[in-house]
């Protein structure tokens, strides 16, 4: 079946524009993460979606980020004013989150690559 | 929130048996741990997740100590192809909102020779 999909692949964008991420996760996931991975480091925690629950915005880095979930499914991730710190891979996952307790293994898309010049 | 330590780097050769270990003191009851791997342009993929003793899939074998402050991925007879970086993580994001347990840190990268 299709998996999670993001979009673009590649941005560029130059320094104090707006860019919008776009991810569709896997259909009947109730969970979504965005995450953020600079070169040769870890990932890092940006957003987490569950559900019609208030979202998770407590590794957004600044309030220049900002997401949402419309309809349960699609996500936008939006940077304004970006910066060249911003330039990172930002990866969307999903979850099917079970009743039973158990952590939900995430299913991760290949990522979108934003290089802020 | 818990917390876990890996080793940044691990080396190895084809057909070997590679163990890494994940330090996660403050486990909660409620805490199950999971195993990633991402290979170099591709997002994190799911190896392999449990709660306590052992767990064996088609790829990887999960174990955890009774204490389970630590868990310790095993992989059999590694190839070329498992040269990657692996994430350990411990806990789950709840239903009521919180990231607990999406901590990935910097992982074990593990490399694998000829």
């Amino acid at each position: 079946g299709a998996g999670v999909s993001q979009s673009p692949s590649n941005k560029v964008t130059e320094k104090g524009k707006d860019v919008e991420l776009r991810c569709d996760p896997i259909s009947g996931h109730t969970a979504l993460y965005w995450y953020r991975q600079s070169l040769g480091q870890g990932l890092e925690f940006l957003i987490y979606f569950q559900g019609n629950s208030a979202p998770d915005k407590s590794g957004l880095p600044s309030d220049r980020f900002s997401a949402e979930r419309t309809g349960g499914s699609v996500s936008t991730l939006t940077i304004q004013r970006t910066q060249q710190e911003d330039s990172a891979v930002y990866l969307c996952a999903s979850s099917l989150e079970s009743a039973s307790g158990r952590g939900g293994e995430q299913y991760f898309g290949p990522g979108t690559r934003l290089t802020v010049t | 929130l818990a917390k876990t330590t890996q080793p940044i780097s691990m080396d190895s050769y084809e057909g070997q048996e590679v163990n890494i270990t994940c330090s996660h003191n403050n486990i909660a009851t409620n805490d199950y741990i999971t195993w990633y791997q991402q290979f170099p342009s591709q997002g994190p993929r799911f190896i392999i997740q449990g709660y306590k003793t052992k767990v064996t899939n088609e790829v990887a074998s999960l174990f955890i100590p009774a204490d389970r402050k630590s868990s310790t991925l095993s992989l059999p007879r590694v190839s070329l192809s498992d040269t990657a970086v692996y994430y350990c993580l411990v806990g789950r994001p709840n239903s009521g909102g919180g990231a607990d347990g999406l901590t990935f840190g910097k992982g074990t990268h593990l490399i694998i020779q000829p």
